[in-house]
């Protein structure tokens, strides 16, 4: 069975910075494009950012460009995400998602909580 | 930036129709997709591809598209249903994602 396990949130200051890290497990993750999607709480869902199989492309949502960087180890079947200049409006659940047919999320891990605060 | 835009509630008796839309400027030339999520847990993806249910999704979610307009109907909607609904898609130029806003789904 598809697993996804987020790790890495926490606590950070504003201006902070923080890597979150998704293990993959019972799939060939070099194969699928992946991505992170966010969810501020009591709000709803927030693509945040995607990248290809080989790593050679990578997306952002506007808000997050220059400060985040998605990246990969398909050696090591995980995905990373590097936040820098983090916010307040940053502080959310992380969820990891593997990208089906390079469009949608079609297995999500169950997420990691970074809360941005002073 | 590209938006898709979903009612915020529905509210439906038991039994009965269910429907849910997203508009977006890029419908039909791109895929609509829907996501379930009930309180505190993961999304999961009911339809894909406008259309296709996933396997173990009930047939009672069917999802279409007309026009700039795609729709998640759950016929005869159930108790279990209530949650949380998210439309998604890709940008029409590129491969950024960008979900729907959201609507919350009360049966009762």
């Amino acid at each position: 069975e598809v697993q996804l396990v987020e790790s890495g949130g926490g606590l950070v200051q504003p201006g902070g910075s923080r890597r979150l890290s998704c293990t993959a497990s019972d799939f060939s993750f070099g194969n699928y494009w992946m991505s992170w999607v966010r969810q501020a709480p009591g709000k709803g869902l927030e693509w945040v950012a995607n990248i290809k199989e080989d790593g050679s492309e990578k997306n952002y949502v506007e808000s997050v460009k220059g400060r985040f960087t998605i990246s990969r180890d398909n050696a090591k079947n995980s995905l990373y995400l590097e936040m820098n200049s983090l916010r307040g409006d940053d502080t959310a659940i992380y969820y990891c998602g593997r990208v089906k047919a390079a469009a949608h999320i079609d297995f999500w891990g169950q997420g990691t909580l970074v809360t941005v605060s002073s | 930036s590209y938006e898709l835009t979903q009612p915020p509630s529905v509210s439906v008796s038991p039994g009965q129709a269910a429907t849910i839309t997203c508009s977006g400027d890029a419908f039909p030339k791109k895929f609509a997709y829907w996501y379930q999520q009930k309180s505190g847990q993961a999304p999961v993806l009911v339809i894909f591809e406008d259309y296709k249910r996933p396997s173990g999704i009930p047939a009672r979610f069917s999802g279409s598209t007309s026009g700039t307009t795609a729709t998640l109907t759950i016929s005869g909607a159930q108790v279990e249903d209530e949650g949380d609904y998210y439309c998604y898609s890709t940008h029409p130029n590129g491969n950024q994602g960008v979900f729907g806003g959201g609507t919350k789904l009360t049966v009762l």
